[in-house]
């Protein structure tokens, strides 16, 4: 069974940093781009980052660049967001997301929650 | 940004009567290799978003054939021919021709 499991999510202070992880499991990751997507209780979906299938290129929203790092360790089938510099408006709960070909999103990791608050 | 606006903001559908949304963007989604880049999310109530149509009008793998996806350029439309009660959710459309991928702000359907 295709499956992605996000851990790391938790309470930080505004400025602290976490560690998102995305386990991947019944496929090989390093065949797919992947991507995190947020998404605050209650509202809608926010595209935050995308990592190529040989990790040679990312990108990032614009609220996210330089303070976001998306990467990924193929032999150990994860994928990771590197997040500092935290702000309260990052609290959501972030999706890992496969992406099959051309933008089509087909697999959901179940989320992990961030807070970001004093 | 591709501004992705969708309508209406919720619908109220009877058990076997049909829905539609309606998915504008701001932008063409055609790509440069001819694919439009427009795709249709579910998400019930509690669980991740899921998959249901991928570039416009393609049903992706165990979608009920209720659901179908048209449109071209700007215009989109998500139809389900007969809702039934599992269909209660947000539904998303989403382009992901340009970067950064954009959502549009989503429609809840529910059940009268």
């Amino acid at each position: 069974e295709v499956q992605l499991v996000e851990s790391g999510g938790g309470l930080v202070q505004p400025g602290g940093s976490l560690r998102l992880s995305c386990a991947a499991s019944g496929f090989t990751l390093s065949r797919y781009w992947m991507h995190w997507v947020r998404q605050v209780p209650g509202k809608g979906l926010v595209w935050v980052s995308l990592i190529s299938s040989d990790g040679s290129r990312t990108n990032y929203a614009g609220s996210e660049k330089g303070r976001f790092t998306i990467s990924r360790d193929d032999a150990k089938n994860t994928l990771y967001l590197q997040m500092n510099g935290l702000r309260a408006e990052d609290s959501a709960v972030y999706y890992c997301v496969r992406d099959i070909g051309w933008s089509a999103l087909d697999t959901w990791g179940q989320g992990t929650v961030v807070t970001v608050s004093s | 940004d591709i501004v992705m606006t969708q309508a209406p903001l919720s619908l109220s559908v009877t058990p076997g009567q049909p829905a539609s949304i309606s998915c504008k963007s701001s932008q063409s989604l055609l790509s440069t290799d001819g694919k439009t880049c427009l795709y249709w999310y579910m998400q019930k109530p509690g669980q991740s978003p899921q998959l249901l149509i991928y570039e416009v009008s393609s049903r992706f793998s165990g979608v009920p054939d209720r659901f179908s996806g048209s449109g071209s350029g700007t215009d989109f439309t998500l139809n389900i021919s007969r809702v039934e009660a599992e269909d209660v959710g947000l539904y998303y459309c989403m382009q992901g021709v340009h970067s950064p991928l954009t959502f549009g702000g989503g429609t809840k359907v529910e059940i009268k």
